[in-house]
């Protein structure tokens, strides 16, 4: 079964514009969360979302949003780049959203490297 | 608020020496425990995780991890580190219902092995 894809795996960009990032969960997960690495804030969580909507939220301004397909494949979207905003993004997919170790284990992928010029 | 301490930010080893890798949590239910590793340039790949159950669980790559829940630790070991183990190992603690499951993680710690 192939792992979770991210596209594109390097980005660049300059401050003012917009990037969309893309994740294709593995096939049978229907959620999938976003996360920033970056080496001041470390792992931080962005959002998740399951059957297309947003079910869990972290502390990140509203220039960072997100949106899931029928398929579940996910696409994270910033505006308005800032410097900080580069960043390894991590998209982890999971089965479900019911409780339990079944549902609860996140398999990453290898990430988007954003870097903002 | 969940939150996860690694008070080793760069721990170095010889190969063929023991390993343990610090991490202590902070959760107010029954806490899901991971341990990922990563390598430069790489995303994460899960280790082993507590969910319940037997406190010593075994993962991949002969690593296995201690639940103390007295302690509030989860601590990482192995018996004799390869030169392939260098990476960065990242503790996180997550929720056990669906919508509480993000995951935090610990700030990470970077092990080099010499040869």
């Amino acid at each position: 079964k192939a792992g979770v894809t991210q596209t594109p795996r390097y980005l660049i960009k300059t401050r003012g514009q917009q990037v969309t990032l893309s994740c294709s969960p593995i096939s049978g997960h229907r959620s999938v969360s976003w996360y920033q690495q970056t080496p001041g804030q470390g792992l931080q969580f962005l959002f998740e979302y399951f059957s297309e909507t947003q079910r869990n939220k972290g502390n990140f301004p509203g220039r960072f949003s997100g949106r899931q397909f029928s398929n579940s494949r996910s696409e994270m979207n910033v505006s308005t780049l800032e410097l900080g905003d580069s960043a390894l993004y991590l998209c982890a997919s999971r089965i479900g959203l019911a409780g339990g170790p079944f549902n609860n284990e996140q398999f990453f992928g290898p990430g988007t490297r954003l870097t903002v010029l | 608020a969940q939150s996860v301490t690694q008070p080793d930010i760069h721990i170095t080893v010889s190969e063929g020496a023991s390993l343990e890798l610090r991490c202590n949590y902070s959760y107010g239910a029954t806490p899901y425990l991971f341990w990922y590793v990563q390598s430069p340039g790489q995303g994460l790949q899960l280790l082993l995780k507590y969910f319940s159950g037997d406190t010593l669980v075994q993962g991949i790559k002969g690593f296995e991890a201690e639940f103390k829940r007295s302690q509030s630790s989860f601590n990482l070991r192995k018996p004799s580190v390869h030169w392939s183990d260098a990476a960065e190992y990242f503790c996180a603690v997550g929720g056990s219902t669906g919508t509480a499951s993000k995951l935090t993680f610990g700030t990470g710690t970077r092990l080099q092995v010499t040869l």
